[in-house]
């Protein structure tokens, strides 16, 4: 199974918005709601932002969203913050037999 | 509170063999899925296998089929991630991870950061 596909990096300036892509294959996000982003910063344990394409786990801030079309799934961030700055991976249910699939990562950086 | 926490940094040479391992606490250790993801130098994630704590099922990701042993044992809700022969190109951090089909991993360990080096 091989990665979703990610830009390798995004920018945008405090208080923009910017989106990020993730895709895959009718197989993997194409077919299911059950894709997750992450947000990881350098020497720390990724954070889970959004999982089944839109929902936050508690604590997370509402400037992230997300949403599918066919097999390409999007995180949106808006009211960029330098905090912001670190790379994201999406991921995906493939099948029942391997766990998710991840994304190839995508470097944000606060201008 | 969820919490998985790792053990610490290893430093092993070429052929030898490793054990690293993960504590779960906080919920119910057989009801979850719990795995082991890859970071390796300058690179993205990659997930290596997951296993049920219940009845010690794995599912594997093909390129590390063979490659590792994911274990657990229950009785102390701990999960680990084992090589027999390690090599240069394992040198990584491995996250431990909580997972779900419906949300991915969304509990993380702090990371065990692993140098395999002669």
């Amino acid at each position: 199974q091989s990665a979703l596909t990610q830009p390798a990096s995004v920018s945008g300036s405090p208080g923009q918005s910017i989106t990020i892509s993730c895709t895959g294959l009718t197989s993997d996000v194409g077919g299911y709601d059950f894709v997750s982003w992450y947000q990881h910063y350098p020497d720390r344990a990724p954070k889970l932002v959004l999982s089944e394409v839109n929902n936050r786990p508690s604590g997370v801030s509402d400037r992230f969203s997300g949403s599918k079309s066919g097999d390409t799934a999007s995180l949106t961030i808006s009211g960029l913050q330098p905090d912001d700055e670190g790379t994201y991976y999406c991921s995906s249910y493939v099948t029942d037999s391997i766990p998710h699939v991840f994304g190839t990562g995508t470097e944000v950086t606060v201008l | 509170e969820v919490q998985l926490m790792q053990s610490g940094a290893e430093v092993k040479k070429p052929g030898e063999s490793l054990k690293v391992s993960c504590q779960a606490s906080g919920y119910s250790f057989i009801s979850y899925w719990i795995g082991w993801v890859r970071q390796m130098p300058g690179k993205g994630l990659e997930c290596m296998g997951i296993i049920n704590p219940g009845d010690s099922r794995t599912k594997y990701n093909p390129p590390f089929q063979g490659q590792v042993t994911i274990s657990v044992d229950k009785s102390i809700n701990t999960a680990y991630l084992q090589w027999s022969s390690l090599k240069a190109s394992d040198t990584a951090i491995y996250y431990c991870v909580r997972h779900r089909i419906r949300t991915g991993f969304d509990y993380w360990g702090q990371g065990t950061r692993l140098t395999v080096s002669s």
